[in-house]
């Protein structure tokens, strides 16, 4: 069974500063890699997805990297600010046949103190 | 943002009471999910549907039925909801499966 880990589960910055989050996951056999944001009493925001083929994506200050042999992912977050503060969460989907479930991990609560 | 409305938004029922959730969409997505949110777990998947009358069981589907005559609406149901099912539930939806999925807001719903 595929798990998905997040750590640390709480960080906080200054701001301005740059930062990575950190996603592992225990089996490499995945179609893709999707990164999402949540804030307090809200739905989550798609950031970026990977599919398995993939090494990085890029979306304005965000960076999403996958290395599936060593089951990791990290989001790189650059000159972070107090907007950026949310719960962060990745989740993996499998390769296999009829494999359209998401596994999550718990996620990262990043704050950017002003 | 991705066209998906849930309701109702906040629900309080009692153990033993029916309770359907509704998701709708506008943006004609053919893949259409229900995940439970809770602490400690994270978020997982209920059901979810891959068409009109198709849909399949997820991580966590006992106590729990969907359905989905039109593409735009998937129903989610708790025949006889416990408290143990109270959560947060969000429905998502995606173009395709390999394409990334959509949220709503959530329905927050508590059975007392």
């Amino acid at each position: 069974k595929q798990e998905v880990t997040q750590i640390p589960a709480a960080l906080s910055v200054p701001e301005g500063e740059n930062l990575v989050l950190n996603c592992s996951f225990t089996d490499s056999a995945i179609y893709n890699l999707q990164w999402f944001r949540q804030d307090p009493g809200k739905g989550l925001t798609s950031l970026l997805l990977i599919q398995s083929s993939q090494r990085e994506q890029t979306s304005g200050r965000l960076n999403a990297s996958l290395d599936k042999s060593s089951g990791r992912s990290t989001l790189y977050i650059a000159a972070s600010q107090p907007g950026d503060s949310a719960t962060y969460l990745c989740a993996v989907r499998g390769s296999g046949a009829g494999s359209y479930q998401l596994t999550f991990g718990k996620g990262t609560k990043l704050s950017v103190i002003p | 943002d991705a066209g998906i409305t849930q309701s109702p938004r906040h629900k309080v029922t009692e153990t033993g009471t029916p309770v359907t959730l509704r998701c709708h969409q506008t943006e004609n997505h053919r893949y259409m999910y229900w995940y439970r949110q809770d602490p400690g777990h994270g978020l997982r998947l209920i059901h979810y549907s891959y068409g009109v009358k198709d849909t399949d069981k997820g991580e966590v589907s006992d106590g729990y039925s969907v359905s989905r005559s039109k593409t735009e609406d998937f129903l989610l149901t708790l025949e006889s909801a416990t408290s143990s099912q109270t959560s947060v539930y969000f429905c998502a939806i995606s173009e395709s499966a390999g394409q990334p999925q959509h949220f709503g807001d959530g329905t927050r719903l508590s059975i007392l």
